[in-house]
């Protein structure tokens, strides 16, 4: 089957960096993103990792390590508006075609 | 706005009914997703077409179908309709298949079954 962990709840301050971890195990791996939602919205789009390593991209990063089945998503210099909840995804290639499935989520709460 | 259109927006129905929600994908997208999320629960993939055809299925009951018309727009179709079925279900679309691509996704439509 497949599976992603990461942690159901972050906080942090204005200013600050955090990161979101995910871990996951699956077959047929094809890459990982991330995705953000505020309450009551869409999801939307923030990055993606095919490849090992960080992808930049302004005030977030993300890392894949495929070995280790792992990667994360990096926020600095947080802002109110990032409370939100993030989600990683993976890519999974099985019976001929891709499926993208989600983790939980992460509810990151930023505070003054 | 990511361009892909869910109607209705909002939806209060009866135990034992049946609903049909409506997606119109991107202009261009041939690849339609339907993803449910319950209250503050994450994205549970339900199935995925790509140009009227089937692609792959997730955690969708037998209760539910699903399919893309050939103007692409998709519908989902929920039956015996119980409590549990309340939630916010999203559709989503992109160019192809998900190989890296992004997917977009619509604002949802609210359902609330009581």
């Amino acid at each position: 089957g497949q599976s992603l962990e990461q942690p159901s709840e972050v906080t942090a301050v204005e200013g600050a960096i955090v990161q979101i971890n995910c871990t996951y195990q699956t077959s047929g791996f094809y890459g990982l993103s991330w995705y953000q939602q505020h309450d009551g919205g869409a999801p939307t789009f923030l990055s993606y990792n095919a490849l090992d390593g960080l992808e930049e991209t302004g005030r977030f990063s993300s890392f894949l390590s495929r070995s280790d089945s792992y990667g994360y998503l990096l926020l600095q210099e947080l802002q109110m508006k990032d409370s939100a909840s993030y989600f990683c995804a993976v890519t999974t290639f099985s019976g001929g075609y891709n499926k993208l499935i989600f983790g939980a989520g992460t509810r990151l709460a930023v505070h003054p | 706005d990511s361009g892909v259109t869910q109607t209705p927006k909002h939806l209060i129905t009866a135990t034992g009914q049946r609903v049909t929600l409506r997606c119109s994908p991107r202009s261009g997208d041939l690849s339609v997703y339907w993803y449910q999320q319950s209250l503050d629960q994450g994205l549970q993939f339900l199935i995925q077409y790509y140009n009227g055809e089937e692609r792959a299925k997730g955690n969708i009951l037998e209760r539910f179908s699903a399919q893309q018309f050939p103007d692409l727009h998709s519908e989902l179709n929920l039956s015996s309709l119980e409590l549990g079925d309340s939630a916010l279900y999203f559709c989503a679309s992109s160019v192809q298949g998900v190989g890296g691509n992004t997917i977009y996704f619509g604002e949802g439509s609210w359902l609330t079954v009581v």
